[in-house]
């Protein structure tokens, strides 16, 4: 079993929906990142959390520390979010960064 | 200036060449990290600095050679490369050792 997972792995949606990524983790953490990767390769950093509720334009990002579980909601979706959203965690035991396998988001026009 | 930048893009090489990639921000971290991303897999860590001390990953082959001139630049040595080493490789910066990293464009490389 993989010390982070990420749901869905693929997800197709209309423009306007209200798009949810999940992402648990098995291990202890200090805190948790989430990152968007274009075609092409570059990655944006979107949010670092340790604890509660983070809100950017139209992306918002929770973490819940006891239940080890984040997810990452983008309303009012537009074809420009099409892109992969990685979590990533950073152990407390060794400070580790482990990263999760992506959700790959396509947002129909 | 929060941005990281790297250079060459896209590097094509043949197997018996010995290319370097670089690396550089200005944005004062003391931590600047190597990652390689084969297609539609998550980036893996490869080397760390931190305060232009390395920290290995040790399944990353010698054929990877890291350097850290200053704590702006970093640079990867390439040599000897096998086409299975064909992959996006990103650098990436942060303040302190941790997770909170700006990451560069990524170099595009492809052995030949």
């Amino acid at each position: 079993k993989n010390e982070v997972e990420q749901s869905p792995q693929n997800l197709t949606a209309q423009e306007g929906e209200f798009i949810t990524i999940n992402c648990s983790y098995s291990v202890g953490i200090s805190a948790l990142h989430w990152l968007q990767q274009h075609p092409g390769g570059g990655i944006v950093s979107l949010f670092m959390l340790s604890s509660g509720k983070k809100k950017h334009g139209r992306l918002i990002a929770t973490i819940n520390i006891q239940e080890k579980h984040s997810s990452l909601h983008i309303t009012a979706s537009h074809p420009r979010d099409s892109a992969v959203y990685i979590c990533a965690v950073l152990m407390n035991r060794d400070d580790k960064i482990i990263f999760g396998k992506g959700t790959r988001l396509h947002i129909l026009p | 200036d929060t941005e990281v930048t790297q250079t060459p893009k896209h590097l094509v090489m043949g197997m018996t060449n010995k290319k370097s990639l670089k690396c550089e921000q200005h944005m004062g971290h003391r931590a600047m990290y190597w990652y390689k991303q084969k297609a539609k897999k998550p980036p893996e860590l490869m080397f760390v600095y931190s305060y232009e001390k390395l920290s290995i990953n040790e399944s990353v082959p010698s054929r990877f050679s890291p350097e850290c001139p200053n704590s702006s630049l970093l640079n990867l040595h390439l040599h000897a490369l096998q086409p299975e080493d064909s992959a996006l490789y990103l650098c990436a910066s942060s303040h302190v050792q941790g997770i909170a990293q700006y990451f560069g464009p990524g170099t595009r490389l492809t052995v030949l």
